[in-house]
């Protein structure tokens, strides 16, 4: 079967930096995207992979690594408006998105 | 950027009456559009994948009788809970993808859905 696993919650400071990782299972890739989330909200676009390395955009940057399955997002110098949750999503082989559960992430004072 | 757009944006409605949601992409043709439904503190659930001139390809599990939906436009594509009941109240989102297969989705901002 298909599988995308995400820590549930994290927690960190503001002003620091958190490493949110994503592993999936998929029949075939052609991709992997962040989404963030905050409540109430539908989800918006903060990257995509499809080749290994790491992809630098502002204070976020997604790193893939596809022969172990595994990709993390990198948010540094924290803001309290960074509270929300973070969608890591795998396109498959069928061009199907297939999303894992989401990981909170509370940034405290 | 690309913007998708639904409305309405929160809808209340009487158990057994229906409600139809629009998604409409506002700057690009949407060959393909995708309606979800998330529950409280869960993920996101694909419902349906709908291209544009042909019949929804609906997830199983997902009622096609129940939750119609029509794409007769590149540009517009509708949801319509027919029969609502509480248990169907939620927030349904819907994405759109222009005609490149690779390409990301972009989101609705939502419709809240509440049954009473």
């Amino acid at each position: 079967g298909q599988n995308i696993d995400q820590p549930t919650e994290m927690t960190a400071t503001e002003g620091a930096i958190v490493q949110i990782n994503c592993t999936y299972q998929t029949s075939g890739f052609n991709g992997l995207f962040w989404y963030q989330q905050h409540a109430g909200e539908a989800p918006t676009f903060l990257s995509y992979n499809v080749l290994d390395g790491l992809e630098e955009k502002g204070r976020f940057s997604s790193f893939l690594s596809r022969s172990k399955g595994y990709s993390y997002l990198l948010l540094k110098e924290l803001q309290m408006k960074d509270s929300a949750s973070y969608l890591c999503a795998v396109l498959d082989s069928n061009y199907q998105l297939i999303w894992g559960a989401g990981t909170k992430l509370i940034i405290k004072p | 950027g690309a913007v998708v757009s639904q409305h309405p944006s929160w809808v209340i409605c009487k158990s057994g009456t229906s409600v139809k949601i629009e998604c409409r992409s506002l700057d690009f043709q949407a060959t393909t559009m995708f309606w979800y439904r998330q529950f409280p503190k869960q993920s996101l659930m694909l419902m349906a994948t709908s291209n544009e001139g042909s019949k929804a390809t609906y997830e199983q599990g997902v009622e096609k009788d129940k939750f119609l939906i029509n794409h007769a436009s590149l540009t517009l594509s509708t949801l319509t809970v027919t029969s609502a009941h509480p248990e169907d109240s939620s927030f349904y989102i819907c994405s759109a993808r222009d005609g490149r297969e690779g390409s990301e989705q972009y989101f609705g901002p939502g419709t809240r859905l509440t049954v009473t």
